[in-house]
């Protein structure tokens, strides 16, 4: 079975302060590991996934297959990034499981 | 390009009812994948259409239903209707089966009262 786990449901950062989003994963095999964003009154949308090992919008996420986890981080946090982020896997079939989100406050 | 769209935006059904939610993929994309989202959860896989065939299926029970038409527009069916099936649904769509990234639509919210 695969489970993906995002312990806090609010994390609450002052901007300019590094933030870090939690994500641990199940699975037994060798998955496809992503990070959604849902800002206010917009669709859930790609930020990143791990095998393009691409920075978007200054954040990265590294998968550490030892730790199960693909935490997502940001040196410095901006108004813009208060959003919904849902760390999500896919493992041989396309189907996404995901995790129940956690909801970034940057405040100034 | 066209994204995703899905219609209605929201609607309200009454328990016992049946009801029919509507998916366009984006422009070039074949697979439909479906998802239930209920408050305060991620996402949930309900099931996925390849070149109009299923090609998975969450662990949703058998009233919940499917289609994808040659365009690669899907439809969702309800049957049954009950209190807990109240969510976003969203759909989402990728260029073939297999590890693409999924496209997502603005989801349809589903009231049973």
């Amino acid at each position: 079975a695969q489970r993906v786990t995002q312990p806090e449901k609010l994390l609450s950062v002052f901007k300019g302060a590094p933030v870090e989003l939690k994500c641990n994963y199940s699975y037994s095999g060798s998955p496809e590991l992503f990070w959604y964003v849902q800002y206010s009154r917009q669709r859930l949308q790609l930020l990143l996934r791990h095998i393009s090992r691409e920075s978007i919008k200054g954040f990265t996420a590294d998968l550490n297959k030892g730790e199960t986890s693909f935490h997502l981080k940001k040196p410095f946090a901006q108004e813009e990034d208060s959003a919904m982020y849902y760390c999500a896997l896919t493992g041989t079939a396309s189907k996404l499981t995901f995790g129940t989100g956690t909801r970034l406050q940057v405040t100034l | 390009e066209t994204g995703v769209t899905q219609s209605p935006t929201h609607l309200i059904k009454t328990r016992g009812q049946q009801v029919t939610l509507r998916c366009s993929s984006q422009s070039g994309h074949n697979t439909v994948s479906w998802y239930q989202q209920a408050l305060g959860q991620g996402p949930q896989f309900i099931f996925q259409y390849y070149r109009e065939e299923e090609n998975g299926r969450g662990n949703f029970p058998p009233r919940f239903s499917g289609l994808q038409f040659p365009n690669y527009s899907s439809e969702l069916n309800v049957n049954a209707l009950e209190l807990d099936d109240s969510a976003l649904y969203l759909c989402a769509s990728n260029s073939h089966s297999g590890r693409e990234t999924q496209y997502f639509g603005p989801g349809t919210r589903l009231l049973v009262l």
